[in-house]
């Protein structure tokens, strides 16, 4: 069974730039997560899906950050523009329902100059 | 307040020795869960293990055991054996019920295994 797969693995812009992640997660996983993990920390929650409704984006930056799931499959995390601080690796993970276990994608690495 | 501590920036261990990796947590609900991942210079998050609160036997998965004392709220990860493919680092997290289900994460542990 395939895991969760993210692209890019990589991605380096100049502060100011758009970017944009994308997340396919393991088939029949009803719910999707991305988080933010910045160097020496756990992963932090940014937006939640069930399905292809956002229940949980509190701690979205809704200024710059914006997602979607379309179809409530695969998902968009954008970043416009992108700040210094904004460097950091960007997880998504899935689960087939809320409150089971999440299985993790390898990440995007993004570094902003 | 944190929610999830985990006291211990790094550890080495012996390989072939068991080794405990310390986790904390702060929640005032009855109802909650205690994962364990295992994150390699890969950068993929593995899931290891579970305990519900609810559980009255600590949690086993292999080599991996989960020391759940709620009286303390402390949710132990026990490597036995330790393998040179275990050096990595280690997060505890913790799934609240109120709220959400959300999950935070533990600054986590990173293990080195000695050969």
């Amino acid at each position: 069974e395939a895991g969760v797969v993210q692209s890019p693995r990589y991605k380096i812009i100049e502060k100011k730039q758009p970017v944009a992640f994308w997340c396919n997660p393991i088939s029949g996983h009803n719910t999707l997560y991305w988080y933010r993990q910045n160097l020496g920390q756990g992963p932090e929650l940014l937006i939640r899906y069930e399905n292809e409704e956002a229940v949980d984006d509190s701690q979205l930056p809704k200024d710059r950050f914006s997602a979607e799931r379309l179809k409530g499959v695969d998902s968009t995390l954008k970043i416009q523009p992108a700040e210094l601080g904004d460097s950091a690796v960007y997880l998504c993970a899935s689960s087939i329902e809320t409150g089971f276990e999440q299985y993790f994608g390898p990440g995007t690495r993004l570094t902003v100059t | 307040a944190q929610k999830i501590t985990q006291t211990q920036p790094g550890m080495f261990v012996q390989e072939k020795e068991a080794v405990t990796l310390d986790c904390t947590y702060d929640t005032s609900d009855q109802s909650y869960g205690l994962f364990w991942y295992k994150q390699p210079s890969s950068g993929e998050m593995i899931f290891l293990i579970y305990q519900g609160s609810y559980d009255e036997q600590n949690a086993t998965e292999g080599r991996y055991s989960l020391n759940f004392q709620k009286a303390r709220k402390s949710a132990n990860l026990v490597i036995s054996a330790s393998q040179l493919g275990d050096s990595a680092m280690y997060f505890c997290a913790m799934r609240e019920y109120a709220g959400g289900f959300k999950t935070i994460f533990g600054a986590g542990t990173r293990l080195f295994v000695k050969a």
